[in-house]
Formats: C-alpha cells, structure tokens, sequence
C-alpha cells in the first residue's frame, strides 16, 4: 500500500482557495488516488478520484502531476461548512479494504 | 441522491450484552463494508462482503463479530458480546463493483457505547 502524507491541519478564511497537498512517493501504476472528507460523528463522504492530470467536479479540483507521486485538492471559495477533515487515499481502483490515514483538518475562519 | 442509511444513530449496551447494527446499501451496490472508528482515532477496516459472503476481513473483526445480508435490503453487523473497547462509530459502506474504480460510499455512522 503506497504510504500518504499529508499537512496535520491548514487554516483558512471563507472565500479562499485552499489547496491540500497529499504525498504518495511509492504510488502504484494501478493506484488511483481518492479524497474523502469527514466532518465530526459522520461518515467519511467521497470528493473526488482521479489518476492523472487533473480531475473536476461541482465539488473540488484534484491536480496530479505526471510522476504520480503527489496530488493537491483544491476547494474553490471555501466556507464555514467545509471545516471538516480530508483523508488522502492511494489504492488500487478495486480496492476494498480503504486505509485511512490521518487526514488534514482543515478550520474555514469567518 | 442515494445513500446509505444506518440504524440505529446511537446505541448503548451493557458489556457482554449482544448488539446488531443494522445498514441499507446504496440499492443497486453489490459489495457492502463495515467500519469503525474509535473516538479520536482513524477509520478502521472491519470487513467487506460480496455475493453473501466475506471477501475481506481485518485482524480487528474476529469470532466475536459477523455480518449477514438477511434481506434484499439490510446488511447487518453483530457483535456477539460487547467489550469496553468496542465503543465507537461504525460505519457501513457501499459499492457498485462494475470494475474499474469502485468508489466507497458511507452512512452516517451508528455510534456504539459500551458500559
């Protein structure tokens, strides 16, 4: 299982991008990389996935560079409800047991 | 939008006492899971199940859990006898499983307190 890193915890002001950096040096060629978010006492709810390049959706932006061996979310104009804390996941696409890691908590500051 | 609906939102048992947590996947997903995580700690993998058996399990999910698909609809985590340890969040979660990337979808959680 590639290895991620990610910051411990990111603050912001409400309006801003953020831009959550994850590093996965050891990421397979069938690995695909997912972003999940988690607010207090829920379940972890899917962001987005992609394998190279850049991947969008209503949600967020997910910018992978062409050595794989890192990616960033980025949230455009956050706001208050987006506190909540970001797992990076690398796993082959069919994988069934997710490893979560830490996450970044990110705080949105008024 | 579908999604993953987990009963009950809380429960309290006695310890030694058996509790069934109780989950409705995504309806048109074929592989189901169960997680938990421990206040404070990091989401944990229990055990996934497809085709009414057990694909994978952890080192966590031992004699003292099972799962069962009962229905069309449900899928069930039992604990067969509760211990102070497995106070936590459980989640169940879904996939489609139609090849390629099988995105996780999760449910709110039930929150689980032993005492």
């Amino acid at each position: 299982l590639a290895k991620t890193t990610q910051p411990i915890s990111m603050d912001s002001y409400e309006g801003q991008e953020v831009n959550i950096t994850c590093s996965h040096n050891n990421i397979a060629t069938n690995d695909y990389i997912t972003w999940y978010q988690q607010f207090p006492s829920q379940g972890p709810r899917f962001i987005i996935q992609g394998y190279k390049t850049k991947v969008t959706n209503e949600v967020a932006s997910l910018f992978i560079p062409a050595d794989r061996k890192s990616s960033t979310l980025s949230l455009p104009r956050v706001s208050l409800s987006d506190t909540a804390v970001y797992y990076c996941l690398v796993a082959p696409g069919s994988a069934r047991q997710l490893t979560f890691g830490s996450g970044t908590q990110l705080t949105v500051l008024p | 939008e579908p999604e993953v609906t987990q009963t009950p939102s809380h429960q309290v048992t006695q310890m030694g006492q058996e509790v069934i947590l109780r989950c409705v996947p995504i309806s048109n997903h074929l592989y189901f899971y169960w997680y938990r995580q421990i206040l404070g700690q990091k989401v944990e993998f229990l055990v996934s199940f497809y085709n009414n058996e057990i694909s994978e399990k952890s080192e966590i999910f031992d004699d003292q859990f099972s799962v069962e698909r009962p229905d069309g609809s449900n899928f069930t985590l039992k604990i067969r006898s509760t211990k102070l340890e497995d106070s936590a969040m459980y989640f169940c979660a879904s996939s489609e499983s139609r090849g390629g990337t099988d995105t996780q979808y999760f449910g709110p959680g039930t929150r689980l307190t032993v005492l």
